[in-house]
């Protein structure tokens, strides 16, 4: 079965630090991936997403991601972090079973201290 | 905007009671969706739903079924709540074809406690 996995479940940064989630998932077919965001109290949202092309994905609020097949990776990165970004990040990838299953890692926890 | 509307943001049932988690989206979407998310362990698949009347299982379908006899509304019924159904529960939906996604729509979510 598909797997997503995200290392880091919490992590601890001060404003104006650079950031890097990481991301893993075990398909070795076509994929697409994404990852979604979600600030307390508030529903799910994307920030971003690859189906093809670029590797090198930009998304919302500053965010990129850049897919690295040969590693399996899609790791998210921000240059300078702020408080408003402390949230629960989730990478996610489709299955392989032709629907539009997304399988999700476990999240990770971001708490920007001002 | 799309919007993914979950009739209630909280509820809290005692064991052995049925409970009903409806969700209704906006958009003509073909795809619905239900996970509940816990601490720790992300977001996992219940069921879901492609068309109207079709269901399938997702990764952890045992206490739960679904019904979908509308497009537009996906409920999930827990037949029997049990405390270890203690959890938030989302509701998704999304609009493309089989072979590709363009991400899902998540409604605000219903946190459920069964006491």
């Amino acid at each position: 079965a598909q797997s997503v996995s995200q290392h880091n479940h919490h992590v601890i940064l001060s404003e104006a630090a650079s950031l890097e989630l990481g991301c893993n998932y075990s398909y070795g077919g076509t994929v697409n991936l994404f990852w979604y965001v979600q600030y307390p109290g508030q529903h799910l949202q994307l920030l971003l997403k690859y189906f093809s092309g670029d590797p090198l994905v930009k998304g919302i609020k500053g965010f990129e991601a850049e897919f690295i097949k040969s590693k399996f990776s899609f790791n998210l990165r921000k240059p300078s972090v702020q408080w408003s970004d402390t949230a629960e990040y989730f990478c996610a990838v489709t299955s392989n079973t032709g629907f539009q299953k997304l399988v999700f890692g476990t999240g990770t926890r971001l708490l920007v201290s001002p | 905007d799309v919007k993914v509307t979950q009739s209630s943001r909280y509820l809290v049932k005692r064991t052995g009671e049925k409970v009903f988690l409806e969700c209704v989206q906006d958009m003509d979407h073909e795809n619905m969706f239900w996970y509940r998310q816990d601490p720790g362990l992300g977001l996992r698949l219940i069921y879901f739903s492609y068309d109207v009347k079709m269901k399938e299982k997702g990764d952890i379908p045992e206490g739960y079924s679904v019904s979908r006899e509308k497009k537009e509304r996906f409920s999930l019924i827990l037949e029997s709540a049990s405390t270890n159904q203690t959890s938030m529960y989302l509701c998704a939906s999304s609009l493309s074809g089989r072979d590709r996604t363009d991400g899902y729509t998540f409604g605000s979510g219903t946190r459920l406690t069964v006491v």
